[in-house]
Order: C-alpha cells, then sequence, then structure tokens
C-alpha cells in the first residue's frame, strides 16, 4: 500500500498570505495525485489532478506541483472561504488501492 | 446539474448489515466509474471501494474486502454498498463518488454526495 504523508498537519495563516502545503509518497507515484478541499458538512472538493492541472472552475490561485515522491499545494494569497482540510489522492497503484493523506487543517 | 445523494445509514450493532444507496442524477451514470470513500469520526478520508461502468470490474480496500460489496444498477442511476459483518471501526460518514475520467492513471473525484453516517455500536 502506497501510504501518502502530509505536512503540517495544521497550517496557521492570515486571509492575503500564501499557504504551501506538502504531500509525501512512500513510493514514487509519478505525477498520479489529486488534491481535495474538504469543508465541515460539505462534500470534497477536486482541485488538483494529475499534480498540477486545476480541474474545472478552480481558481489560479491555486496551484500544485511535484512529482515522484513529493508534491505540494500552493495557496496564493489566501482567502477567508479557503480555510479548510486539504487532502491528497494517489491514484497510481492498480489495481485501484487509491489512498488519502492525513489531511491538512488550515486555519486562521 | 450532477447530484448525488447517499441514503441508508444509521446505527447497527456490531456484526450486523446495511446497504448504503447513491441516487445519480444530471449525468449518464453508465458513463462512469463510482466509488465509496468514506470518513471515520476525526479522521481523514479513506477509499472503500470502486466499480466500473458496466459492474465487471470491482476493487475494495483490504479492511473490508469479504464483507463488503459494492454494486450498481445503471437503469435505476443508483450506486450501492451491502456491508455485512460490521465492525466498531467501520463507524464512518459514507461517500458515494464520480470517477471524473481526466486522471491520467486512476480515478480522482469530481463529484460527491453529502455523505451518510453509519454508527457501528452496542
Amino acid at each position: 500500500e502506497i501510504v501518502m504523508t502530509q505536512s503540517p498537519p495544521t497550517l496557521s495563516v492570515s486571509p492575503g498570505e500564501r499557504a504551501t502545503l506538502s504531500c509525501r509518497a512512500s513510493q514514487s507515484i509519478s505525477g498520479n495525485l489529486a488534491w481535495y478541499q474538504h469543508k465541515p458538512g460539505q462534500a470534497p472538493r477536486l482541485l488538483i489532478y494529475d499534480a498540477s492541472t486545476r480541474a474545472t472552475g478552480i481558481p489560479a490561485r491555486f496551484s500544485g506541483s511535484g512529482s515522484g515522491t513529493e508534491f505540494t499545494l500552493t495557496i496564493s494569497s489566501l482567502q477567508s472561504e479557503d480555510f479548510a482540510v486539504y487532502y491528497c489522492q494517489q491514484y497510481n497503484s492498480w489495481p485501484p488501492k487509491y489512498t488519502f493523506g492525513q489531511g491538512t487543517k488550515l486555519e486562521i | 446539474e450532477v447530484q448525488l445523494v447517499e441514503s441508508g445509514g444509521g446505527l447497527v450493532q456490531p456484526g450486523g448489515s446495511l446497504r448504503l444507496s447513491c441516487a445519480a442524477s444530471g449525468f449518464t451514470l453508465s458513463s462512469y466509474w463510482m466509488s465509496w470513500v468514506r470518513q471515520a469520526p476525526g479522521k481523514g478520508l479513506e477509499w472503500v471501494a470502486n466499480i466500473k461502468q458496466d459492474g465487471s470490474e470491482k476493487y475494495y480496500v483490504d479492511s473490508v474486502k469479504g464483507r463488503f460489496t459494492i454494486s450498481r444498477d445503471n437503469a435505476k442511476n443508483s450506486l450501492y454498498l451491502q456491508m455485512n459483518s460490521l465492525r466498531a471501526e467501520d463507524t464512518a460518514v459514507y461517500y458515494c463518488a464520480r470517477d471524473a475520467g481526466i486522471c491520467s492513471a486512476g480515478s480522482c473525484y469530481d463529484n460527491w454526495g453529502q455523505g451518510s453516517l453509519v454508527t457501528v455500536s452496542s
């Protein structure tokens, strides 16, 4: 099983600042990584797929980078609606045993 | 508008069974891989199972193999998760999720339901 490790568990930032979230895979997953935003009581929202491609309707302040085992989600100029939990997910394994990271909580 | 609505959750005793349903609308269910993903209280997301468009392929996380069965009825626009021999550690909010069909090597999910809470407790 590919283990996904996110850091930090919690990130305290202020509106207008930049946030950098990290995700590490226990083995190479090439660029087969997605990022999601999850707010309490809501469905998760796909932000980034294939490590760096923004999903439909996602603002340009969200960007993803990385390949292999190290990945980063960057949110430039944080807005109030960006405070949430962020998860990375790998989809490199076949048969599929997709795994998520444990999440990074972005808080004020 | 794409909608996924889960139902069937509730309180069940350890060793019991429960069947979750997911009603899909706003898209052609038969065109998409579908999955169940769960979130235990205070924990992160965990992929549980997925099923191919025609139901011919199904995959499960090791912890539910032999106990859970994913199925679908494309004519009824519905996805199901039959859960048997339930354990306390299966307590979670269960989401159905649609494969976006855009991720290079597998499934990522562009539409999710609001979730259905399953509580396994005596």
